[in-house]
């Protein structure tokens, strides 16, 4: 157990929907990163925030979006879906920005888009 | 920007046996190196990880890799698998810049285990 909770484990939902994929980072990691692992894409970084603000994208989305709240939990929010979404979403937290940094991920939420 | 490649999609070998899973990468700035295993229906964790220092790096459950600057490469081994080494391993590096916190991952290696 890495100590990162997701939410929920798995997600069905229809083409057109939006979603929210929740994350809670271990205690006192200021750190969250998004994911997406897909069979076209592999594992790809989509975002990184740090204590509450945006610090670094990826190849995310504009139907994607993300935020870190006060109490550092993270949300990814995923609109008008697409098939192409259907993947494992991964979130990963580490304690800050420092160079022994390691990051730990979480079960991840797998998404379903029929 | 940095890349990874794992020129192995899958490894089938038998219990026992010894095994490499293959990365190579390519960056313009220094990185750090890691490699991440998958269990089944699991998240990633963390297996080894080259930061500085001697190029050997030991990780958990047996393994080992070998960063070797001049190749751009960090190959993966174990001496003697087993049957639970069967999961999906990912190679992943970072580039040493402060701003820049992204993992870049390989493709994956299957590793599978036959008794």
């Amino acid at each position: 157990d890495s100590g990162v909770t997701q939410t929920p484990k798995h997600l069905i939902t229809a083409t057109g929907q939006r979603v929210t994929l929740r994350c809670s980072p271990r205690s006192g990691d200021l750190s969250v990163y998004w994911y997406q692992q897909s069979l076209d894409q592999g594992l790809q970084f989509l975002i990184q925030y740090y204590n509450g603000e945006e610090r670094a994208k990826g190849n995310i989305l504009e139907r994607f979006s993300a935020q870190q709240f006060p109490d550092l939990h993270s949300e990814l929010n995923l609109s008008s879906l697409e098939l192409g979404d259907s993947a494992l979403y991964f979130c990963a937290s580490s304690a800050g920005q420092g160079r022994y940094n390691e990051q730990f991920f979480g079960p991840g939420t797998r998404l379903t888009v029929l | 920007a940095q890349s990874v490649t794992q020129l192995d999609s899958q490894v089938p070998v038998f219990e026992e046996a010894p095994v490499e899973l293959r990365c190579n990468y390519s960056s313009s700035v220094s990185v750090y190196l890691f490699w991440y295993v998958q269990y089944p229906n699991q998240g990633l964790q963390l297996l080894l990880k080259y930061l500085s220092g001697s190029t050997l790096v030991k990780g958990i459950n047996g393994f080992e890799a070998e960063f070797n600057k001049s190749q751009t490469s960090f190959h993966l081994r174990k001496p003697s698998v087993h049957i639970s080494d069967t999961a999906e391993y990912f190679c992943a590096v970072r580039a040493h810049s402060e701003g820049a916190q992204k993992l870049v991952f390989g493709q994956g290696t299957r590793l599978t285990i036959n008794p």
